[in-house]
């Protein structure tokens, strides 16, 4: 497609698992982001991908988080042992060049930790 | 700590009214500035940017409206429809030059 997808679109889990999220940034897109938004307020920045090098983790809340995009192309976002208060919509981002800038997003997976 | 802030939570508008959304940052180092528009369970559109060096920038129905000394941002849609109801981002990129700082959102209703 012609723009950032993302999958699965919702997913519930139990506190403890783990979980894989899956982004497929716009073809071509050097750049790519992960965002957490949380309910009713803006989305905040995890984590940033120039290809396939991850240049910036600084906003990852724990090493619970990781994230890899191994061939510059498709990302994955992986939480280790979930608590509830990773329930949040994460939303991914591409952009075309180093420049950054517009980013464009994906719907975004919300996931439910009970 | 916010450093992009949109005070208003909610806005409502007639239809073929104007609709102007504020948004206010701390960091004077920010140079660009971005609109975002947001469906609910859709991930947010880019709408209009601005670049420091410019205080206005226009794309047909929508201007963007920058007061460096006032550390002050707005954007103006005219006329407001009602498929303009949405959630409105303002965001800046921070000093690394790509994440993006983003504002709570101000959620507006064009009514009929």
């Amino acid at each position: 497609g012609a723009g950032v997808s993302q999958s699965p679109r919702y997913k519930v889990a139990k506190r403890g698992q783990d979980v894989a999220l899956r982004c497929d940034p716009i073809s071509g897109h050097v750049s790519l982001f992960w965002y957490q938004q949380a309910l009713g307020q803006g989305p905040e920045f995890l984590t940033y991908f120039q290809n396939e090098a991850q240049l910036d983790k600084s906003g990852l809340p724990s090493d619970r988080f990781f994230a890899e995009r191994p061939e510059g192309s498709v990302s994955t976002l992986k939480i280790q042992r979930t608590q509830q208060e990773d329930s949040a919509v994460y939303l991914c981002a591409s952009a075309r060049d180093i420049l950054n800038q517009p980013q464009h997003f994906g719907d975004g997976t919300r996931l439910s930790i009970l | 700590d916010q450093q992009v802030k949109q005070n208003s939570p909610s806005l409502s508008v007639q239809e073929g009214r104007i609709s102007i959304l504020n948004c206010d940052y701390t960091n004077s180092m920010f140079d660009y500035f971005l609109w975002y528009k947001k469906y609910p369970a859709e991930g947010p559109t880019f709408l209009i940017s601005i670049s420091s060096i410019k205080d206005k920038n226009e794309d047909g129905r929508f201007t963007v409206f920058l007061n460096k000394s006032a550390k002050h941002l707005s954007l103006h849609i005219v006329p407001s429809q009602p498929g303009d109801s949405a959630v409105y981002f303002c965001a800046a990129p921070t000093n690394s030059g790509y994440a993006l700082n983003f504002g709570k959102g101000t959620s507006l209703l064009v009514t009929p």
